[in-house]
């Protein structure tokens, strides 16, 4: 089955403590995005990739990290997390941008206390 | 004033009615216009996709441009419970060599059986 996986499902955690969110897609798309989801805003984009070893920021990336060492993977690292990251976030994939159908992940609650 | 405009709702409406969502936008330079589904706790799903003005057609479903008005919208016939969801307009543009897809805010609609 075409799916985004995102882990884990829910995560609370610490102010600092580093923590990393998972996202793999099996339909060898090559781009990939995170966003995150608040109540009020929407959707906005934090960081998306193009391809493989190219990442670049959206509209909200400061807090966060992103690789893309392999096409199926784009892991959303918070190295320090703070409150204002407590969010619902989303990972997405399409063939080759946003102008294609966007696979979403079923998303990642973090709270961070 | 934002790019992209969409009333939050909520929506609530009895099975069967015509339901009529809309977004509005300020920013000619979209050309790109989808309508994205989400239903609790789930990631959002594509379910209509536009180029150019006028309607386009699937099922219950129709999803109509006005681009000399900056405008779109989504109406839903024969509504079901099924359709309960909130419904995400997105529209895209070329900015910086790069194509950003910019989300409205979602309407919550209920269809009461």
């Amino acid at each position: 089955e075409a799916q985004v996986t995102q882990n884990p499902r829910y995560l609370i955690t610490v102010t600092g403590k580093k923590l990393t969110v998972t996202c793999s897609q099996n339909m060898n798309h090559e781009y990939m995005s995170w966003y995150r989801q608040d109540p009020g805003l929407g959707l906005r984009q934090i960081y998306y990739s193009m391809n493989v070893e190219v990442t670049d920021k959206g509209d909200v990336p400061e807090g966060y990290k992103v690789s893309r060492k392999e096409k199926r993977n784009f892991p959303l690292i918070l190295e320090s997390p703070s409150p204002n990251q407590t969010s619902l976030y989303f990972c997405a994939s399409s063939s080759h941008g946003v102008n294609e159908k966007l696979f979403f992940g079923s998303g990642t609650q973090l709270s961070v206390l | 004033q934002k790019e992209v405009e969409q009333d939050p709702g909520p929506l609530s409406v009895p099975e069967g009615a015509i339901v009529s969502l809309n977004c509005t936008y300020s920013n000619s330079a979209f050309q790109y216009f989808m309508w994205y589904r989400q239903y609790s706790r789930k990631g959002p799903e594509l379910l209509m996709y536009t180029y150019s003005s006028g309607n386009k057609e699937d099922g219950r479903f129709t999803a109509q441009v006005d681009k000399s008005s900056k405008y779109i919208s989504l109406f839903i016939r024969d509504s079901q419970p099924s359709d309960s969801a909130t419904y995400l307009c997105a529209m895209s543009k070329t900015q910086g060599g790069s194509e950003k897809l910019v989300f409205g805010k979602g309407t919550k609609l209920t269809v009461n059986p």
